[in-house]
């Protein structure tokens, strides 16, 4: 079955950065799109950014446009996002979330998350 | 951009009945809409996808419908382990976007 281990979390001083990973196991990594989504503290679902099969394109939401940055190693089955420039606003749980295998498709299966706290 | 609208913000529902959560696309989406149900503490599950399929595991109680810009999920015969928050996301243009959530109390 599909298994996505978020890890990297932590707290952290406005201004730092944080890399967070994503282990991910039970199904062709290589062969799908992935996505970062965050939750602030008793907040909604925001989407953060994507990346497809091969890494080849990359999309983010505007607020995190220039500071984080998407990336995968497919030898190794992980996904990547760098996190710097952190604010407070960024401080939320980040959960990465895999999709369906079409270019824009519905997350089909999601990590249990991994809490990023940015305070000073 | 594609925004979404859910409402109600939070519902409150006897056990064994029915529960409707509305979702509106401020542009054409056409049936590329999801249903996500989070409970306390957990990752949100995939619940509907293409507006009206069932993802492994869901229950017949819980459908969807709609397309274009106005979608419904309905659950049905309300039980105790439905308490949850629902979010619809659309995935038919970048960037994808969640409703912002309805609450789901039993009463």
């Amino acid at each position: 079955q599909v298994q996505l281990v978020e890890s990297g979390g932590g707290v952290v001083q406005p201004g730092e950065s944080l890399r967070l990973s994503c282990a991910a196991s039970g199904f062709t990594f290589s062969h799908y799109g992935m996505n970062w989504v965050r939750q602030a503290p008793g907040k909604g679902l925001e989407w953060v950014a994507f990346i497809y099969y091969d890494g080849s394109t990359k999309y983010y939401i505007e607020s995190v446009k220039g500071r984080f940055s998407i990336s995968r190693d497919n030898s190794k089955n992980t996904l990547y996002l760098e996190m710097n420039s952190l604010g407070i606003d960024d401080t939320a749980v980040y959960y990465c979330a895999k999709q369906g295998y079409r270019p824009v498709d519905y997350l089909d299966s999601w990590g249990q998350g991994t809490l990023v706290t940015v305070s000073s | 951009e594609v925004v979404m609208t859910q409402s109600p913000v939070t519902l409150s529902v006897f056990p064994g009945e029915e529960a409707t959560v509305s979702c509106r696309a401020s542009q054409s989406i056409s049936n590329n809409l999801a249903w996500f149900q989070q409970k306390p503490g957990q990752a949100p599950r995939l619940l509907l996808y293409d507006a009206s399929t069932r993802a492994t595991g869901t229950p017949a109680r819980f459908s969807g419908s709609g397309s274009g810009t106005e979608f419904i999920l309905t659950i049905s015969s309300l039980q105790s382990e439905d308490c949850a928050v629902y979010y619809c996301q659309q995935y038919d243009k970048w960037p994808l976007h969640f409703g912002q959530g309805t609450k789901l109390e039993i009463k």
